[in-house]
């Protein structure tokens, strides 16, 4: 049972350049989420998908788009990444109980 | 504008001993709560929640503390024991409404170590 799962899990880019960081869930999840994490700063939510088909931003969208490809996948792209985009990157998913979010053990992207 | 924040950037504690991490919110949309924790390298793992109509849960050695009206939640971890050692976020988000049960926003963490 490998609940969520995110790929790559280090990547540095140039500044400029294009990613795409997967996310897949085996709980057959309705919701999916990405985060980022940065120091003093908690968590905070760039986009969310609260089911198949549809997807809303967060707190911090900007430079990030994402794609719902199915139920179990979410995936987040960097189309110019800058050095403000140096992060730790989760995805997580949820059901409607009071665990809130499972989580992905994250994606260090470092942008030189 | 930090709807969750955690003061305490830091915390050490005697093995054995109680420790007390707290929260505090601003956002009284907010009707449920919840602990994280994290070690390096991982991705945070829920701890212990609690709903607004409490104002105590309780989970072996983890106590949820929720006082409404001050808009202040803390937990208790007693014994603390080594292995507690590791980052904790408290989340918050608005139940009601069909709201995504994930969608959640943190506080800053803390980190806690637990001396041998």
């Amino acid at each position: 049972n490998a609940g969520v799962t995110q790929t790559p899990k280090f990547q540095v880019l140039k500044t400029g350049q294009s990613m795409t960081l997967q996310c897949a869930q085996d709980m057959n999840h309705n919701s999916m989420y990405w985060y980022r994490q940065d120091p003093g700063m908690g968590l905070r939510l760039i986009y969310y998908s609260a089911s198949e088909g549809t997807t809303d931003k967060g707190e911090v969208p900007n430079g990030y788009n994402v794609s719902r490809l199915n139920k179990r996948e979410f995936s987040l792209r960097l189309e110019s990444a800058a050095p403000s985009q140096t992060s730790v990157y989760f995805c997580a998913s949820s059901e409607k109980t009071h665990r809130g979010a499972f989580f992905g053990q994250g994606t260090r992207l470092t942008v030189v | 504008d930090q709807q969750v924040k955690q003061n305490s950037p830091s915390l050490s504690v005697q093995e054995g001993r109680i420790s007390i991490l707290n929260c505090d919110y601003t956002n009284s949309m907010f009707d449920y709560f919840l602990w994280y924790k994290k070690y390096p390298a991982e991705g945070p793992t829920f701890l212990i929640s609690i709903s607004s109509i409490k104002d105590k849960n309780e989970d072996g050695r983890f106590t949820v503390f929720l006082n409404k009206s001050a808009k202040h939640l803390s937990l208790h971890i007693v014994p603390s024991q080594p292995g507690d050692s590791a980052v904790y976020f408290c989340a918050a988000f608005p139940y009601g409404g069909g709201t995504s049960y994930g969608k959640l926003t943190f506080g800053q963490g803390t980190i806690l170590t637990v001396h041998p």
